[in-house]
């Protein structure tokens, strides 16, 4: 079974610092993570993916994350939030040779002026 | 190119109704899935189709049913509805049946509520 968790229900950081957005997995094989974002009344839109290869994956609005296969942990991180950042954020996971993608709860980034 | 375009965008059913839910996937996408969205329970997998067949299932009763046509648009039926099932229901399509890397695109819903 696969399985993704999200710690945090909601981050909170000021416009400029550098923001992080925590999540670990659990797959039987190897993985593959994405990161999805949802802006109020919309549908969630595609932030980044790791599949194999380089551990430090970047992907749109300045977004990045990191892969630690001893830690289980894909990590979203930003150098310096932005007001327009805030939204939510999920994690999800596939494991390899299986075709549903698990989400996980989500988390809230608030980034204040 | 248009995106996933779900339809309706808004519901209001009373308990025991019936409700379809329609998705029409990007242009050339062959893979239609269905997500369940509450507060509580984050995204949760309803099922997929590819097709015009049920590929995946999630861990739902059989109130919650769905099919797919011969131009990949997609239905999502449930019957006699219950308050939990008030949520946003989120479709998403891909070119190929789901698996490895291939990431997913998503309608910006339907909300239904059950009163």
């Amino acid at each position: 079974a696969q399985s993704v968790a999200q710690p945090e229900d909601q981050v909170n950081v000021a416009e400029g610092n550098p923001l992080t957005v925590k999540c670990t997995y659990s797959v039987s094989g190897n993985p593959y993570l994405f990161w999805y974002v949802q802006y109020p009344n919309r549908g969630l839109q595609f932030l980044l993916k790791y599949i194999t290869g380089d551990n430090l994956v970047k992907g749109s609005y300045g977004f990045e994350a990191e892969f630690n296969k001893s830690q289980t942990s894909f990590h979203l991180k930003k150098p310096s939030a932005l007001v327009s950042d805030s939204a939510l954020y999920f994690c999800a996971v596939r494991d390899e040779g299986y075709s549903t993608l698990t989400f996980g709860k989500g988390t809230m980034l608030l980034v204040s002026p | 190119k248009a995106g996933v375009t779900q339809t309706p965008r808004y519901l209001i059913k009373t308990r025991g109704q019936q409700v379809t839910l329609s998705c029409s996937p990007i242009s050339g996408h062959r893979s239609v899935s269905w997500y369940q969205q509450t507060p509580g329970q984050g995204l949760q997998f309803l099922f997929e189709y590819f097709s015009e067949t049920q590929r995946n299932k999630g861990n739902f009763p059989g109130r919650f049913s769905g099919r797919q046509f011969s131009n990949s648009r997609s239905e999502m039926n449930v019957s006699t509805l219950e308050l939990g099932d008030s949520a946003l229901y989120l479709c998403a399509s891909s070119p190929a049946l789901g698996g490895g890397g291939e990431k997913l695109f998503f309608g910006s819903g339907t909300q239904l509520s059950v009163l």
